[in-house]
């Protein structure tokens, strides 16, 4: 089965500076890569997404790149502010893959002032 | 766009006690609905899913059970808790290309 590997578990940046979480998977069939931010108490929310016919994809202050021949994507956050502060999750899913997603074990993104 | 409702969001059971977690869904037919738990350290386990009514897929196995007796509405139980039951439990939809959105969520503590 698919094993995703998220790297680093904590990151603290200035605020203003960029972010920049890593992940691996081992399934080369996977074709769909989310990313969720997940504040404390609440339940993950999609940030972005990225399917693997696309390198990268932007979304304002975020964007995902993909590399599948390496089998990584990242996310970037570009000027971070207080508010991005949380833990943030990337998962991997193979095609018609029902069974849901594969996550990482996530990455607490702090932002200092 | 799709809504998903969870309860209670918040209980305190004792061991031995049963357990009953409800969730449903809005704006959307036939979904792929999924139980996670969150124990502390923020990974997340796939514990349940469900592409249909009666139709429950198991990924752990343990003393907990699913169900889904109508199309948008999907229960987690148990009928004696543990103390390594205690967790955050989400509840969660996918829809067409894998696309899986989360519910709020419900916190256990066994005690």
């Amino acid at each position: 089965g698919e094993n995703v590997e998220q790297h680093p578990s904590t990151l603290s940046v200035q605020e203003g500076d960029s972010a920049v979480i890593k992940c691996t998977y081992s399934d080369s069939a996977s074709n769909y890569f989310p990313w969720y931010k997940q504040e404390l108490g609440k339940g993950p929310q999609l940030i972005i997404d990225i399917r693997s016919n696309v390198g990268e994809k932007k979304d304002q202050r975020i964007a995902v790149t993909l590399n599948k021949t390496a089998k990584h994507f990242s996310l970037h956050i570009t000027e971070t502010q207080p508010e991005d502060s949380a833990v943030y999750f990337c998962a991997a899913s193979p095609p018609g893959g029902a069974d849901g997603l594969t996550f990482g074990k996530g990455t607490h993104l702090i932002i200092q002032p | 766009s799709q809504t998903i409702h969870q309860w209670p969001a918040t209980l305190v059971q004792p061991v031995g006690s049963p357990l009953s977690l409800e969730c449903t869904v809005e704006g959307t037919s036939n979904p792929n609905l999924y139980w996670y738990r969150q124990a502390a350290g923020r990974g997340l386990q796939l514990l349940f899913y469900s592409v249909g009514i009666g139709q429950i897929s198991s990924e752990v196995p343990q003393n907990l059970s699913a169900s889904r007796p109508q199309d948008r509405q999907f229960i987690l139980s148990s009928k004696k808790l543990l103390l390594s039951d205690s967790g955050f439990y989400l509840c969660a939809l996918g829809t067409a290309g894998n696309t899986i959105y989360f519910g709020e969520g419900s916190w256990l503590t066994v005690v």
